[in-house]
């Protein structure tokens, strides 16, 4: 059974930093591409950040290159997304899923984010 | 990019009924790049359609997809109690390669 598990959540100030980590079984995660998306509260989804099977590619929403940075583990099966320079519309409950290139076939249940003083 | 807007903001129903919820693209989608999925309250979102009108695995034939270009159609044909949720299409972007989601639809209990 395909699970992926989030962790890393939780409250920072605007300014702050914070490091994501999804954790993921069930497949061969060094053969999928992987991306984080998020749901700010009362709006919907908004893709964040992908990267390829081995990292050497990675793409990102306009809205956070330059503060935030995706990366893998594959000897560990995790996804990470170092958030820095946060802001308040960061805020969000942050998804892992598998990429199929064109969808997103498995999700994991989130990790919330609040960027506040 | 492509800005996908979803009508109606929300539908409000009862179960037995035909939902048909719209997704109209700014430019021209490939079908190919076209899925839908389902997300219900404290749940992760759950892929139903892909390539405009294939079913993912394990969902009910009540749920269909069609369209092309820039209108796609989600379809459940007899609402069950369980299909009450909010709806996001969603594109891929092979010229920035990346992803932009639908504003959403939420299918109520009427």
């Amino acid at each position: 059974e395909v699970q992926l598990v989030e962790s890393g959540g939780g409250l920072v100030q605007p300014g702050g930093s914070l490091r994501l980590s999804c954790a993921a079984s069930g497949f061969s995660f060094s053969n999928f591409w992987m991306s984080w998306v998020r749901r700010a509260p009362g709006k919907g989804l908004e893709w964040v950040a992908n990267i390829n099977q081995d990292g050497s590619d990675r793409y990102y929403v306009d809205s956070v290159k330059g503060r935030f940075t995706i990366s893998r583990d594959n000897a560990k099966n995790s996804l990470y997304l170092q958030m820095n320079s946060l802001r308040a519309e960061d805020t969000a409950i942050y998804y892992c899923a598998r990429d199929r290139q064109l969808r997103f076939d498995y999700w994991g249940q989130g990790t919330l984010v609040t960027v506040s003083s | 990019e492509i800005v996908l807007t979803q009508s109606p903001g929300t539908l409000s129903l009862s179960p037995g009924e035909r939902a048909t919820l719209s997704c109209r693209a700014s430019q021209s989608v490939s079908s190919n790049y076209l899925a839908w999925y389902q997300q219900k309250p404290g749940q992760a979102p759950r892929l139903l359609i892909y390539g405009a009108s294939s079913r993912a695995t394990g969902i009910p034939d009540r749920f269909s997809g069609s369209g092309s270009g820039t209108d796609f159609t989600l379809t459940i044909s007899r609402l069950e109690p369980e299909d009450f949720a909010v709806y996001y299409c969603q594109q891929y972007g092979s010229s920035y390669r990346g992803y932009t989601f639908g504003q959403g639809t939420k299918l109520e209990i009427k």
